[in-house]
């Protein structure tokens, strides 16, 4: 079955970057796109990136020169990068796989907190 | 960016009854391939978001049939009848129509 998990260190200094994987399982990155979303503690989703199938990308302009999404297709995990880290981007951390349906399937999410 | 606006904030129900939770954006969600991506989701407490009802009506493989979903261009709703324990929680729309990709800010069902 599909599954997605993601890793990550749960505290970063501010200015710093965030690095985090995501692990798949039950389905190719060559044939199948994935997306980071984040939630702030208590808030809404934010929808930060998607990297397709074809290994494309398209950014949230919002962070967009902050944000990297690539892969490693033979040990299906997808990354994030981010820089600059400031106070706002503590957040729940989720990778979710994207078709025409929307995110159908989604990771349990990283808590990341952005603190000295 | 679409600005997807969902109401209500905060939806109380009883047990065995209906709810119904609606989704405008800011600009037509039909893309030029004649497909609406509109989407819901539930987020239940502590979990991640689940997918309820893609592309405005359909449901996803094992949501229940007292979800339902309707709507056409900026306008779209979500019900559920027979309300159960299992179905609160905070109702998010999802647009996938035009980048970037934008979620309402959601509808918190909670017991009356």
């Amino acid at each position: 079955q599909v599954q997605l998990k993601e890793s990550g260190p749960g505290l970063v200094q501010p200015s710093q970057t965030l690095s985090l994987t995501c692990t798949v399982s039950g389905l190719s990155l060559t044939s199948n796109s994935v997306s980071w979303i984040r939630q702030p503690p208590g808030k809404g989703l934010e929808w930060m990136g998607v990297i397709w199938s074809n290994g494309g990308t398209d950014y949230n302009s919002a962070i967009k020169s902050r944000l990297s999404i690539s892969r490693d297709t033979s040990k299906s995990q997808v990354f994030l990068k981010m820089n600059s880290l400031q106070t706002e981007d503590t957040a729940m951390y989720f990778c979710a796989r994207f078709r025409s349906s929307g995110f159908d399937y989604w990771g349990q999410g990283v808590m990341v907190t952005v603190s000295s | 960016d679409v600005v997807m606006t969902q109401t209500p904030v905060s939806l109380p129900v009883s047990l065995g009854g209906q709810a119904s939770i609606s989704c405008r954006s800011s600009q037509s969600l039909v893309h030029s391939n004649g497909n609406t991506y509109l989407h819901w989701y539930l987020q239940k407490p502590g979990q991640s978001p689940q997918l309820l009802i893609y592309r405005v009506s359909n449901r996803f493989s094992g949501v229940p049939d007292r979800f339902s979903g309707s709507g056409s261009g900026t306008d779209f709703t979500l019900k559920i009848s027979r309300v159960e324990p299992e179905d609160l929680g905070d109702y998010y729309c999802l647009q996938s129509t035009h980048f970037p990709w934008t979620f309402g800010g959601g509808t918190k069902l909670e017991l009356k």
